[in-house]
């Protein structure tokens, strides 16, 4: 019962690369989501995803892409990294988009761009 | 769009003893959810609580207790016989009934227990 993987961990990137974090759940969980924590501004919502195939903008989404092909996974890509993208990453996924589910949360991803 | 407030940066607190977090929202919905979640330095995102907005009864579990005051939209948590294991950052979330049901964090307070 490994609920949400995510990967890498840690990762230093420098400006204008491009990565791709990976996101893993195996709870079936419809509802899927990425948010990024700074400091004093606790997690903001980047993109989410209701069920396989679709996806929406949450409140930070510029510079961000996503897609979801399976139910299980939810990759979130930097297509061209910035220093103003250093942060910490969280994948959250439930079992619906119900505002009853309780999300659970991977590790986290640590990404500096240098 | 719903905002959380979390108005105090730093709590301390001496073991054994009672403290309060703050936490306040802004919202035009009637029905919602909020939790309090915990953050250790291993950075796991933890549930604490949850508490259902059309339900009147504050959630309780164990240590751990709200006082959720539906018309001032505000949702205090009260961690009573505060143990080392306590110490975290404690962040207050919204989620939301609409559609996507988001969930919008406070900036967090940082919990300091004291032996």
């Amino acid at each position: 019962n490994a609920g949400v993987t995510q990967t890498p961990k840690f990762q230093v990137l420098k400006t204008g690369q491009s990565m791709t974090l990976q996101c893993a759940q195996d709870m079936n969980h419809e509802y899927m989501s990425w948010y990024r924590q700074d400091p004093g501004m606790g997690l903001r919502l980047i993109h989410y995803s209701v069920g396989a195939g679709i996806t929406d903008q949450g409140e930070v989404p510029n510079g961000y892409n996503v897609s979801r092909s399976t139910t299980e996974d939810f990759p979130l890509r930097l297509l061209s990294a910035a220093p103003s993208q250093t942060s910490v990453y969280f994948c959250a996924s439930s079992s619906s988009s119900s505002g009853a589910n309780v999300l659970t949360f991977g590790a986290g991803s640590r990404l500096t761009v240098l | 769009a719903q905002t959380v407030t979390q108005s105090q940066p730093e709590m301390s607190v001496q073991e054994a003893e009672t403290v309060t977090l703050s936490c306040t929202y802004d919202t035009s919905e009637s029905d919602y959810y909020l939790f309090w979640y915990k953050q250790p330095p291993s950075r796991q995102m933890i549930l604490v609580i949850r508490q259902e907005a059309y339900k009147q009864q504050n959630a309780t579990e164990n240590r751990f207790s709200v006082n959720f005051q539906k018309a001032a939209k505000s949702f205090s948590l009260k961690i009573s016989d505060s143990q080392l294991g306590d110490a975290a950052m404690y962040f207050c979330a919204y989620r939301s009934t609409e559609y996507g049901n988001k969930l919008v964090f406070g900036a967090g307070t940082i919990l300091r227990v004291k032996s």
